[in-house]
């Protein structure tokens, strides 16, 4: 069973442009959410986290919603620039549960210049 | 400082070989992971040690045998490996209290090859 789902395997964006990606998660006992961006052969790279009590973060060119009642978030990356092309994993933690990170399968995004 | 290293960044060894994965860090965390990552897919977690003792161990085979000599090392000591274990060996860390202590830091990897 699939806790957390990452439904689009890929997204492509034009430079410049708004990258909006999602995840949807059905375990309501999730309290942190966390987003990575990996490279090809390389580890994953921690970009941005939320916790269930907020509803919204931001950190530069990315900003993460959380809609509790929807059990979905998103990721939203402007301007998207073409050094953002990577695959990028939603992950979720229920902190009670050995704070183990549950991972979707990843949305490979390519940014065209 | 979010820095994380691995060493080595690649490993071919035969499947009666003994190679042994390092893993360190200087962030003061007093968690740290290893996990295996396929191609295409997410990483999947095999041991966590909370203040230099095993806290978790996800059913991992026992040809692979996890270590931490102290807070900032990790190793990870490998014995008659089959041609499937071959994958990205990951290693990361994190606090164990404080207000962030869910972010994990993972290190660039060590692409092991067992021929």
């Amino acid at each position: 069973d699939q806790q957390v789902k990452q439904n689009s395997p890929s997204l492509s964006v034009q430079e410049g442009r708004i990258s909006i990606l999602n995840c949807d998660y059905t375990n309501s006992m999730f309290d942190y959410f966390l987003w990575y961006k990996k490279y090809p052969a390389e580890g994953p790279t921690f970009l941005i986290s939320i916790s269930s009590i907020k509803d919204k973060n931001e950190d530069g060119r990315f900003t993460v919603f959380l809609n509790k009642s929807a059990k979905h978030l998103s990721l939203h990356i402007v301007p998207s620039q073409p050094g953002d092309s990577a695959v990028y994993f939603c992950a979720a933690m229920n902190a009670g549960n050995n704070r183990k990170l549950i991972w979707g399968l990843g949305t490979s995004l390519a940014v065209n210049p | 400082d979010t820095e994380v290293t691995q060493t080595p960044k690649h490993l071919v060894m035969g499947m009666t070989n003994k190679k042994s994965l390092k893993c360190e860090q200087h962030m003061g965390h007093r968690a740290m992971y290893w996990y295996k990552q396929k191609a295409k897919k997410p990483p999947e977690l095999m041991f966590v040690y909370s203040y230099e003792k095993l806290s978790i161990n996800e059913s991992v085979p026992s040809r692979f045998s996890p270590e931490c000599p102290n807070s900032s090392l990790l190793n990870l000591h490998l014995h008659a490996l089959q041609p499937e274990d071959s994958a990205l060996y990951l290693c990361a860390s994190s606090q164990l209290g404080g207000a962030k202590f869910y972010e994990q830091y993972f290190g660039p990897g060590t692409r092991l090859t067992v021929t």
